[in-house]
């Protein structure tokens, strides 16, 4: 059973203020996919990261991909109060039964005040 | 518009009652799930989907019973539930054989069980 811990569960900042959110396995993925969430809504994908060592940047938001494809990495840069919501992390299975699956974080929730 | 909709998008039912989740997708793909996502728990995928034949079902109970007419569209029958089968029912899409991880979701339907 592949597993990705999710860190922190909780992270509440001030308007202006970085911040970075971790997952980490000992599985390695194929992929790894980042989604943001809000309350009462399905996840919206964020990014698709592929190759180990991949670094993608989405305006604020830049999502590192572990050189073993075991880790991922989100860092907001200058967090704003629209940047609130539940993040979650899933890696894809690289083969076998895992393949076509998801493993999911248990999710970041962020909270920026303004 | 993440191109999955499900439908209703709220629904409050009884233990003894019968109701059916929809959800279509329009993104031309093979695969499609169903996960469940319950408060302070990552979520969990129940059924998997590939071009219509079930190769999933998450040793999820029998009051959950799948259904997948065509590669477009999902249901979830339900009847007899119990209050804690409450929560968010997510359905996702993927492309399917060489198109891909990432799994598109659509909105949810929050379920109630009284």
């Amino acid at each position: 059973t592949q597993l990705l811990e999710q860190s922190p569960q909780f992270l509440s900042i001030q308007e202006g203020e970085n911040l970075t959110v971790y997952c980490n396995s000992s599985s390695v993925f194929s992929s790894l996919q980042w989604y943001r969430q809000e309350p009462g809504e399905g996840p919206v994908l964020l990014v698709t990261v592929v190759t180990g060592g991949e670094v993608k940047k989405l305006k604020r938001l830049t999502f590192q991909f572990g050189d073993a494809r075991k880790d991922s990495s989100l860092h907001i840069t200058a967090a704003q109060p629209g940047d609130t919501g539940l993040y979650l992390c899933a890696g894809a299975g690289a083969g076998g039964t895992s393949y076509g699956k998801l493993t999911f974080g248990q999710g970041t929730i962020l909270t920026v005040h303004p | 518009e993440t191109g999955v909709t499900q439908t209703p998008r709220h629904l409050v039912m009884g233990m003894t009652n019968k109701k059916s989740l929809k959800c279509e997708q329009h993104l031309g793909h093979n695969a499609m799930y169903w996960y469940k996502q319950s408060a302070k728990k990552p979520l969990e995928l129940m059924f998997v989907y590939n071009f219509k034949e079930q190769t999933e079902n998450n040793s999820v109970p029998s009051r959950f019973s799948p259904e997948c007419p065509n590669s477009s569209h999902l249901f979830l029958h339900l009847h007899t539930l119990q209050p804690e089968d409450s929560a968010l029912y997510l359905c996702a899409s993927r492309h399917g054989l060489a198109g891909g991880d990432t799994q598109y979701f659509g909105p949810g339907t929050r379920l109630t069980v009284l």
